[in-house]
């Protein structure tokens, strides 16, 4: 596609319930980012994807959050059991390559978000 | 520890400079990037550095000194458009973790 889209735009969910966001990345882009963004707040590092494996899951809060990636395409974040905190602004972000430094490619290309409403 | 720290907000006048900083202490460094987000909008690259020096990309700017932990981004001949949040962020040693600042909104005023 043109560029990386998410869905849904929104999603408000009862506490306790699982949520499952998506992510379609710009297509040859191999690295693949999420990200949360409370309001007011900066960017909050969730997951990385290299192509379809994860070599830095650090970011995930807690074990209710989950993350995959087939093909080497769409990725999907799962939180299960969502708790109120989750509320917020998830954005996905993509890059045709990633960790090299210096080589052009590597800056990242964000969707327009999915926020997450948990009553 | 990681920390990347950037002003809150700052204030402009349309057609002046300004200068916003950056200072970071993160696990290993692969390279620095700015992305301006306007509100209710997602991030957008502007620059990356990994070298020290300054990089110019017509009204914007931005340079770096890894020895300082230190990158500024300037903007010139400031436009009302230019009214934004622009977030500082580094990407740690195999540049698959980036860190990113809390933002700083800037507000250009006629």
């Amino acid at each position: 596609g043109a560029g990386v889209s998410q869905s849904p735009s929104n999603k408000v969910t009862e506490k306790g319930k699982d949520v499952e966001l998506r992510c379609d990345p710009i297509s040859g882009h191999t690295a693949l980012y999420w990200y949360r963004q409370s309001l007011g707040q900066g960017l909050e590092f969730l997951i990385y994807f290299q192509g379809n494996s994860a070599p830095d899951k650090s970011g995930l809060p807690s074990d209710r959050f989950s993350a995959e990636r087939t093909g080497g395409s769409v990725s999907t974040l799962t939180i299960q059991r969502t708790q109120q905190e989750d509320s917020a602004v998830y954005l996905c972000a993509s890059s045709l390559i990633g960790g090299l430094a210096g080589v052009g490619g590597n800056e990242q290309f964000f969707g327009p978000g999915t926020r997450l409403t948990v009553l | 520890g990681q920390n990347i720290d950037q002003p809150t907000e700052m204030t402009a006048t349309e057609g002046a400079i300004v200068q916003i900083n950056c200072t970071y202490q993160t696990s290993g460094f692969n390279g620095l990037f700015w992305y301006q987000q306007h509100a209710g909008e997602a991030p957008t690259f502007l620059s990356y550095n990994v070298l020290d020096g300054l990089e110019e990309k017509g009204r914007f700017s931005s340079f770096l000194s890894r020895s300082k932990g230190y990158s500024y981004l300037l903007l010139k001949e400031l436009q009302m458009k230019d009214s934004a949040s622009y977030l500082c962020a580094v990407a740690n040693t195999g540049g698959f973790k980036t860190i990113f600042g809390a933002g700083t909104r800037l507000f250009v005023k006629a």
